[in-house]
């Protein structure tokens, strides 16, 4: 079975400051692995997703993420927060590609500050 | 295009009272799933589908029935409503793998809020 684990529920940052959200994940085989993101009072949207090609791999609105296998970590970066990054951010992992077997961290709320 | 659309948007049931949630795409998604998001919880799969006709339970089926008569649509039925299905409900839909393309990116819709007193 696979899981992943989001480190911290609540991030804070600066406008202008790197935004790093952290996800960590196991998996019995080589994993497919998905950031989204959620707005407040949207559904869920594609940030981006590994599927073993590239292990950086680069999304919407400036958000990037390097597939780490000696760590099992899929962090979530972006070098400069503005204040629309705010949102929900779930970190997702498929041991198949398949999405009925998809499953999703418990999500890290990020707030930009001014 | 209108991707996946989900009625409705808010609906307050009392202990006991059953409602559907509809849900249907245009993006001709043969994959189709229902979540429940909870605070601290993340997504929870209840049921899915991966095409017409063919149904299967996810991580938290119980109290919860669904059809696929259509590929459009994946109604969520709450035969009698429990204060624990209290919660934010989510469509998705997806490709299938005979598609060719990979799994796991999920299309959602905007969500139905369900409170039950």
């Amino acid at each position: 079975a696979q899981s992943v684990t989001q480190l911290g529920s609540h991030v804070s940052v600066s406008e202008g400051a790197l935004v790093l959200l952290r996800c960590n994940y196991s998996s019995s085989v080589p994993p497919y692995l998905f950031w989204y993101v959620q707005y407040p009072n949207q559904g869920l949207q594609l940030l981006l997703k590994y599927t073993s090609a590239a292990t950086l791999v680069k999304g919407i609105n400036g958000f990037e993420a390097e597939f780490k296998k000696s760590e099992t970590s899929f962090h979530l970066t972006k070098p400069s927060a503005h204040m629309s990054d705010a949102a929900e951010y779930f970190c997702a992992v498929s041991p198949t590609g398949t999405a009925s077997k998809l499953t999703f961290g418990t999500g890290t709320r990020l707030q930009v500050t001014l | 295009n209108a991707g996946v659309t989900q009625t409705p948007k808010f609906q307050v049931l009392k202990t006991g009272q059953s409602m559907t949630l509809q849900c249907a795409q245009d993006m001709n998604h043969e994959y189709m799933s229902w979540y429940r998001q909870d605070p601290g919880m993340g997504l929870r799969l209840i049921h899915y589908s991966v095409g017409a006709g063919i149904t299967d339970q996810g991580e938290v089926p119980n109290g919860y029935n669904v059809s696929r008569s259509t590929t459009e649509d994946f109604p969520l039925r709450l035969l009698s409503a429990a204060p624990s299905q209290t919660s934010v409900y989510f469509c998705a839909s997806s490709y299938s793998r005979r598609s060719g393309r990979v799994g796991g990116e999920l299309f959602f819709g905007e969500g139905s809020r369900l409170t039950v007193l």
